[in-house]
């Protein structure tokens, strides 16, 4: 099977902006998690889809946002950017319904200038 | 919620020593711990996982020990190569929960 893919892989915006990533997860796979990654702050956990509905989510402001199709395939969007949101920006995929493991996506690096 | 602390942020072994990593979490409701190894430049790699209901699991030169009682779970890497330098994450999960990560281990295995 192909592993969880992210699109774009790159992506540099300007403050003020707004951005949409991408999540495919892998075949079969109906929970698709997002995670932010800084060198200071580690993995922080945005938001969890399952089946197209938003199952937990993490303590970041509304500018971040996230939702999931009926393709299991989930978009996060960030809007006003501000510097601080330079990042990676991972998702995983995993079975949902009791299946705990995830696999991660390559991740999308975002930078604010 | 679920807090998971990770030690040593740091470490750095002689190849072929073995490496240790330990991690305690806080919500007793915790039933699954994964670990997971990122390279650098590269995503987060599952390595191995243990759930609640078992003390510990082995695959080939790495092991994970769960302590249910003292809420701890710890990483073992033995015969320690220089491929396995990386930073290695804990997380925890309770059923319908989040994923909580530590904040990684770097590890350095000197030739």
């Amino acid at each position: 099977k192909a592993g969880v893919t992210q699109t774009p892989r790159y992506l540099i915006k300007t403050r003020g902006q707004q951005v949409t990533l991408s999540c495919s997860p892998i075949s079969g796979h109906r929970s698709v998690s997002w995670y932010q990654q800084t060198p200071g702050q580690g993995l922080q956990f945005l938001f969890e889809y399952f089946s197209e509905t938003q199952r937990n989510k993490g303590n970041f402001p509304g500018r971040f946002s996230g939702r999931q199709f009926s393709n299991s395939r989930s978009e996060m969007n960030v809007s006003t950017l501000e510097l601080g949101d330079s990042a990676l920006y991972l998702c995983a995929s995993g079975l949902g319904g009791g299946q705990e493991t995830q696999y991660f996506g390559p991740g999308t690096r975002l930078l604010v200038l | 919620g679920e807090n998971v602390e990770q030690h040593p942020s740091t470490l750095s072994v002689q190849e072929g020593d073995s490496a240790v990593i330990k991690c305690t979490y806080s919500d007793s409701a915790s039933n699954y711990f994964p670990w997971y190894k990122q390279e650098l430049g590269k995503r987060p790699q599952l390595i191995i996982d243990i759930r609640s209901n078992v003390g510990e699991k082995k695959d080939q030169r790495i092991a994970v020990t769960l302590n249910k009682t003292a809420k701890h779970f710890s990483l073992h890497i033995t015969e320690t190569q220089p491929e396995d330098s990386a930073v290695y994450f804990c997380a925890a999960k309770s059923s319908g929960d989040k994923l909580t990560f530590g904040t990684g281990t770097r590890l350095a295995v000197r030739p």
